[in-house]
């Protein structure tokens, strides 16, 4: 199974601030990597697929990249309403695996 | 819209059926997945199935113990759990897409315990 590993596990940053968080792959998964959100209480939501495609909706301050083994997820300039934990997920094999997740907060 | 339904505490052992309900959208064009979420924990992918149910995926964990299917007709996506542990407690999402998820269900809670 591939393993994904997500950096760091959590984050405090102020409203404002450029947020980077990073997903890694125990092997290369091409671009078969998705981020979801997940706001306290509520329920996932797919942010990005592809590794740097924005799903319709979702806010140009959120982007993707990365390809391979390396994956990143930039908050470009961190708002109150990001409070969450973003999850990354592999779907290049079977088991889809997830990351276990980066808690994000406001400063 | 996906609504899951089915949810209960069941003592070790138990046997539970999910049922997740779509609309709003084709439901014989796509893959459909069940993901769990421990209590306070991480998103965790259960099974998959293709569109016409000749295809199914499962986590090592779950193999030879849950079952996914649908029924076209209905609109209506299922997952048999037999021989439940206390480690399946979880909220259990029904979402669509077996590649990447969107959107998901509110989830129905499964409680795995004596």
């Amino acid at each position: 199974d591939i393993q994904m590993t997500q950096s760091p596990s959590s984050l405090s940053a102020s409203v404002g601030d450029r947020v980077t968080i990073t997903c890694r792959a125990s092997q290369a998964i091409s671009s078969y990597l998705a981020w979801y959100q997940q706001k306290p209480g509520k329920i996932p939501k797919l942010l990005i697929y592809a590794a740097s495609t924005l799903q319709s909706g979702v806010p140009s301050r959120f982007s993707g990249s990365g390809s391979g083994t390396d994956f990143t997820l930039t908050i470009s300039s961190l708002q109150p309403e990001d409070v969450a934990t973003y999850y990354c997920q592999n779907y290049n094999s079977v088991p889809r695996t997830f990351g276990q997740g980066t808690k994000v907060e406001i400063k | 819209q996906l609504v899951e339904s089915g949810g209960d505490l069941v003592q070790p052992g138990g046997s539970l059926r999910l049922s997740c309900a779509a609309s709003g959208f084709t439901f014989s064009n796509f893959w459909m997945s069940w993901v769990r979420q421990a209590p306070g924990k991480g998103l965790e992918w259960v099974a998959n199935i293709k569109q016409d149910g000749g295809e199914k995926n499962y986590v090592d964990s779950v193999k030879g113990r849950f079952t996914i299917s649908r029924d076209n007709a209905e609109n209506s996506l299922y997952l048999q759990m037999n021989s439940l542990r206390a480690e399946d407690t979880a909220v259990y999402y029904c979402a669509r897409g077996g590649r990447y998820f969107d959107p998901w269900g509110q989830g129905a809670l499964v409680t795995v315990s004596s």
